[in-house]
């Protein structure tokens, strides 16, 4: 079975620039969340996805970010212009159910690395 | 919403020794607490994960302790070998507030073991 997938998993970017990121996860996973690590600092929750709906969007840091889900399969996140503070790694993850259920854990992908420069 | 503090961030051991790696949290209604473990390249996969019901979860090597009370658990890590070394993450689920459903991660304990 394949596991979360996200491309590119480099991406190098000019200021003002426009990146889109790609996270495909687990066949039949109705839950999808992204996080971002920037440089040396912890793993930040952006938003997370139920089926094609946002449940909880809270962490996106303002509107230059973009999140679709569209048919409740893959997941886009958009950057648009994008500046040197987005730079970081980005993770997509999902599960079956929420987290909150027992016996039910998050699966990250690789992770996209975005560098704005 | 919840805070979760990790440390060291650095931890260096002799292959053959522990390591321990802590976290504190600050949601007291918080009840799963996941490790991850993130090699170079890759994203953080889950090693070990305890709920709030129990204090303590072991898993050959690798093992989980609680204190609800105390709101901090921690990762144990016994006979070290080198393929050990990556960054471990600690996180939360918090059950309240704004940090409902999602996971607050800890800022990462890069462990390396030498041979």
């Amino acid at each position: 079975e394949a596991g979360v997938t996200q491309f590119p998993s480099h991406s190098v970017i000019e200021k003002g620039q426009t990146v889109t990121l790609r996270c495909d996860p687990i066949s039949g996973h109705d839950n999808l969340y992204w996080y971002r690590r920037v440089m040396g600092k912890e793993i930040k929750f952006l938003l997370h996805f139920v089926k094609e709906s946002k449940q909880d969007e809270s962490g996106m840091p303002n509107n230059r970010f973009l999140a679709e889900r569209t048919g409740g399969t893959y997941s886009t996140l958009k950057v648009q212009p994008a500046e040197l503070e987005d730079s970081g790694v980005y993770f997509c993850a999902s599960s079956p159910f929420t987290l909150l259920l027992m016996n039910t854990e998050a699966f990250f992908g690789q992770g996209t690395r975005l560098t704005v420069v | 919403g919840e805070n979760v503090e990790q440390h060291p961030s650095t931890l260096s051991v002799q292959e053959g020794d522990s390591a321990v790696i802590k976290c504190t949290y600050s949601d007291s209604a918080s009840n799963y607490f996941p490790w991850y473990k993130q090699e170079l390249g890759k994203g953080p996969q889950l090693i070990i994960d305890i709920r709030s019901n129990v204090g303590e979860k072991k898993d050959q090597r690798i093992a989980v302790t609680l204190n609800k009370t105390a709101k901090h658990f921690s990762l144990h890590i016994t006979e070290t070998q080198p393929e050990d070394s990556a960054v471990y993450f600690c996180a939360a689920i918090g059950a309240g507030g704004t940090s409902y459903g999602k996971l607050t991660f800890g800022q990462g304990t890069i462990l390396t073991v030498h041979p």
